[in-house]
């Protein structure tokens, strides 16, 4: 089992929210993980969003909207994308990282469409 | 902040290449530098790190095959890949701190 879960595809409606789960493996708890936001999309090279590890210690990647934000949801062990005000613009590949036993561990990413 | 790869290209199965990494805008001896890689219609995989004091990581499926290394004088950061496979195939990009990428450089493995 992979040690982060992400559902293949997301599709929402311009203007609305949306939001995109990373699912930890049982056993690798959420609360103690800084979960990293990417996206990617078609011919550019990924861009970091930010950083979430609480409320209170979370970085926002450089020229990132604040729509963009994250949380975690320690009942299904999950760390979670907020997106406000969906925009056409906002179609793309998204990831969840972690830094975890000396290695970086990415989620196996989410289309997310916007339509 | 600037990151720029270089280096790839297309080489034969059990082959070598050596990807290089020109920064500018921070030393490289103060941030931790990765290499991370996306095979075609797949998603990111991490490669490997270079620390600030100079120790490194790698992923299991590299391990043992690629070497990371960095020129403190000419803030570059190097990847030399050994007995690549199809499997190597990929775009593969220079990351500081898991904050600024490159635009990538394309690998190839194929007869």
């Amino acid at each position: 089992q992979a040690i982060l879960t992400q559902p293949s595809s997301v599709s929402a409606s311009p203007g609305a929210s949306a939001s995109l789960t990373c699912t930890l493996r049982s056993g690798v708890n959420v609360v103690v993980f800084h979960i990293y936001w990417f996206r990617q999309k078609p011919g550019s090279p990924p861009q970091f969003l930010l950083r979430y590890n609480s409320d209170s210690d979370t970085q926002q990647g450089s020229g990132v909207p604040s729509r963009f934000s994250g949380s975690k949801d320690a009942s299904a062990n999950a760390g979670l994308l907020l997106i406000s005000g969906l925009q056409s613009d906002d179609e793309a590949d998204y990831y969840c990282m972690i830094w975890r036993n000396s290695a970086w561990v990415f989620g196996g990413g989410t289309k997310l469409t916007v339509l | 902040v600037q990151v720029v790869e270089s280096g790839g290209g297309l080489v034969q199965p059990g082959g070598s290449l050596r990807l290089s990494c020109a920064t500018s805008g921070f030393s490289v001896s103060r941030q931790f530098m990765s290499w991370v890689r996306r095979a075609p219609g797949k998603g990111l995989e991490w490669v490997s790190v270079i620390y600030s004091g100079g120790g490194s990581d790698y992923a299991d499926s590299v391990k043992g095959r690629f070497t990371i290394t960095r020129d403190t004088t000419k803030n570059t950061v190097s990847l030399q890949m050994t007995s690549l496979t199809a499997e190597d195939t990929g775009v593969y990009f220079c990351v500081r701190a898991m904050e600024d990428w490159g635009q990538g450089t394309q690998v190839t493995v194929s007869p």
